[in-house]
């Protein structure tokens, strides 16, 4: 099946700064690659989700790439502030084939954000 | 409440018990999802249900034993569970079973004692 690996697994920057998330997978059949957000107590959330025919994608301050022929995908979060603190989870998942709807979540990562 | 909701919110339940969990979503949702999140685990599957049918059991032990009686509610069966049991159940609904956003209940916090 599929394997997701996310790095770092925690990720402390200053407020303003940028913050990178990267994650890999092994199955080239993925074709959607979501990003949630969980802040501490909470459900997780979805922030931003990309499908394999685009190479990027943005919403303000947060941007996905991804790059299909190497299997990596990255969440980029520019200008942090003290709220985008929480545990981000990448995931991919595909539209066919046995697996249909299944999502295969990384290990998350901690992101703090310093005031 | 609108969403995904979930009860109870927390559980402490001995080995012996038997307890079940409830979600319900209020989205008009077909597809349902059963998550366990173990701490520094990734989020691990344990059922799908799509239009009330089971199309997954990510290899779940039989003390954990699912119910979908319809589209908006899905429930968890607890018995003879084990200690590592433990952790956060998170109850998911998504438009269909397929790559669409899941949306995510409030989970419950088991203790297995």
């Amino acid at each position: 099946g599929e394997n997701v690996e996310q790095h770092p697994s925690t990720l402390s920057v200053q407020e303003g700064d940028s913050a990178v998330i990267k994650c890999t997978y092994s199955d080239s059949a993925s074709n959607y690659f979501p990003w949630y957000k969980q802040e501490l107590g909470k459900r997780p959330q979805l922030i931003i989700d990309i499908r394999s025919n685009v190479g990027e994608k943005k919403d303000q301050r947060i941007a996905v790439t991804l790059n299909k022929t190497a299997k990596h995908f990255s969440l980029h979060i520019t200008e942090t502030q003290p709220e985008d603190s929480a545990v981000y989870f990448c995931a991919a998942g595909s539209w066919g084939g046995s697996t249909l709807g299944r999502l295969y979540f990384g290990r998350g990562t901690q992101l703090t954000v310093w005031p | 409440e609108t969403g995904v909701t979930q009860t109870p919110r927390h559980l402490v339940m001995g080995m012996t018990n038997k307890k079940s969990l409830k979600c319900e979503q209020h989205l008009g949702h077909n597809a349902m999802y059963w998550y366990k999140q173990s701490a520094k685990k990734p989020l691990e599957l344990m059922f799908v249900y799509n239009f009330k049918e089971q199309t997954e059991n990510n290899s779940v032990p039989s003390r954990f034993s699912p119910e979908c009686p319809n589209s908006s509610h899905l429930f968890l069966h607890l018995h003879t569970l084990q200690p590592e049991d433990s952790a956060l159940y998170l109850c998911a609904s998504s438009q269909g079973q397929g790559p669409y956003e899941q949306y995510f209940g409030p989970g419950t916090r088991l203790t297995v004692t």
